[in-house]
């Protein structure tokens, strides 16, 4: 058990619906980081939290945004949801903003009908 | 930042055979992360190299940082069926952001 929580654990939806996917860092940890990753292919990193700012952003849709809120929880919201979105979205947490050593929370499966 | 090129993709050995995966960088890494995938599971952090040579072991798991701290390997000695799953490396860029491999699957042949 790594410390972070995600809800919910899987998720099923239609196209075009929004869903919220939540996310609890490790206690003490201030950087929050969310992740897809499609069947069997690898990580892609989506976006990065550090004490409530946005820090940094990778392959993030338009149609994606997330917050992290001021007790550190975090939030990725998914609008106008296409087949091609169902994956596993992670969320990962580390003490700071830097390379540090990543914890990951067991992941939300979205599967988009 | 640079990506990092891991390889191979998947790898099939059986019960008992070593495992090994790589990972290039074209540019100097300041440091690389390896984490471990079970299937159904999520990326679990195994180790940190930091240093141009470290040679670190866990069990029969042995991590290599290159001299030029441009490769890294994770070699697995005589694999069990609790070795199954994916291996990433990660490494830090500039913007101390994890840049991740692809990952290399070692699937047990039955």
């Amino acid at each position: 058990d790594s410390g972070v929580t995600q809800t919910p654990k899987h998720l099923i939806t239609a196209t075009g619906q929004r869903v919220t996917l939540r996310c609890s860092p490790r206690s003490g940890d201030l950087s929050v980081y969310w992740y897809q990753q499609s069947l069997d292919q690898g990580l892609q990193f989506l976006i990065q939290y550090y004490n409530g700012e946005e820090r940094a952003k990778g392959n993030i849709l338009e149609r994606f945004s997330a917050q992290q809120f001021p007790d550190l929880h975090s939030e990725l919201n998914l609008s106008s949801l296409e087949l091609g979105d169902s994956a596993l979205y992670f969320c990962a947490s580390s003490v700071d903003w830097s390379t540090d050593t990543q914890y990951f929370g067991p992941g939300t499966r979205l599967t988009v009908l | 930042g640079q990506q990092v090129m891991q390889i191979p993709q998947y790898q099939h050995v059986q019960e008992g055979e070593d495992f090994t995966t790589y990972c290039n960088s074209s540019t100097t890494l300041s440091n690389i992360q390896w984490y471990k995938q079970r299937p159904g599971g999520h990326p679990v952090f195994l180790i940190q190299l930091v240093k141009s040579g470290e040679v670190k072991k866990q069990k029969r798991l042995t991590f290599q940082f290159g001299e030029a701290k441009k490769n890294s390997s994770l070699h697995i000695t005589a694999t069990q069926t609790t070795d199954v799953g994916t291996y990433f490396c990660a490494r830090g860029d500039s913007n101390y952001q994890l840049i991740w491999g692809a990952g290399t699957k070692l699937i047990i042949k039955p």
